[in-house]
């Protein structure tokens, strides 16, 4: 079973247009993280945001903000007033202690293309 | 800022042979990983070594991969006999410790070609 589920394989909109990245986790850990990353086309992961199992609070950095809710496992990403340059693709990705000693276990990613 | 180094950018090899990755982590950094992405699909984890030993791998990581740290610096994935399936972008990741609350800080990658 997928432990992180990108349901959205592409996504494509037109510049200055709100979207959101959905993400879909499974884990029985009680603590864990959860993370994006930017993949540009040149092929490097950045990173975006990490967030803990026990800090619900939703993050807005710029014209980037995080929705993390336990009760749907999901953390959600929305770029609002988007941009050419975020032409890229998103992971989503979950850290868990049990069974995995913290490695990344990464989602599928979702292309989003931001046309001008 | 450090960062995590990463040699060659792009390594071109024949089935068969042996590969060599190169991966300089940041040096305060206590774990070191690696992980693949084959073309156009995800993210995959190979590896975490901590104190000279691996503490986890994959299915993916067989025999026929092995990572070292032959000095205080580098941290290499070999690869002993590439298969045309071993092409991939290979990223190597370290930090300072093992728990979640630890960001891995990646590098750039190695995009390997098995012809």
């Amino acid at each position: 079973a997928q432990k992180v589920t990108q349901a959205q394989t592409e996504i494509s909109v037109v510049e200055k247009e709100d979207v959101t990245l959905d993400c879909v986790y499974e884990t029985r850990d009680t603590t864990y993280y959860l993370f994006w990353y930017k993949q540009p086309p040149s092929g490097e992961l950045v990173f975006l945001i990490r967030r803990n199992s026990f800090d619900e609070q939703n993050e807005i950095s710029g014209r980037y903000s995080w929705n993390f809710q336990k009760s749907t496992s999901s953390f959600n990403f929305t770029i609002t007033a988007s941009q050419v340059v975020d032409s890229a693709v998103y992971f989503c990705a979950l850290s868990e202690a049990m069974d995995s000693n913290y490695q990344l276990i990464w989602g599928a990613g979702t292309k989003l293309i931001i046309k001008p | 800022e450090p960062e995590v180094t990463q040699t060659p950018s792009h390594q071109v090899t024949q089935m068969g042979q042996e590969v060599i990755l190169r991966c300089v982590p940041i040096s305060n950094h206590l774990y070191f990983y690696w992980y693949r992405q084959i073309l156009g699909q995800k993210v995959e984890f190979l590896v975490s070594f901590y104190n000279n030993e691996i503490s986890e791998k994959s299915e993916i990581f067989d025999d026929q991969f092995s990572v070292e740290r032959p000095d205080g610096s580098n941290f290499t994935l070999k690869i002993r006999s590439t298969k045309l399936e071993d092409s991939a972008m290979y990223f190597c990741a370290s930090s300072e410790a093992w728990q979640g609350d630890y960001e891995q800080y990646f590098g750039p990658g190695t995009r390997l070609t098995v012809t």
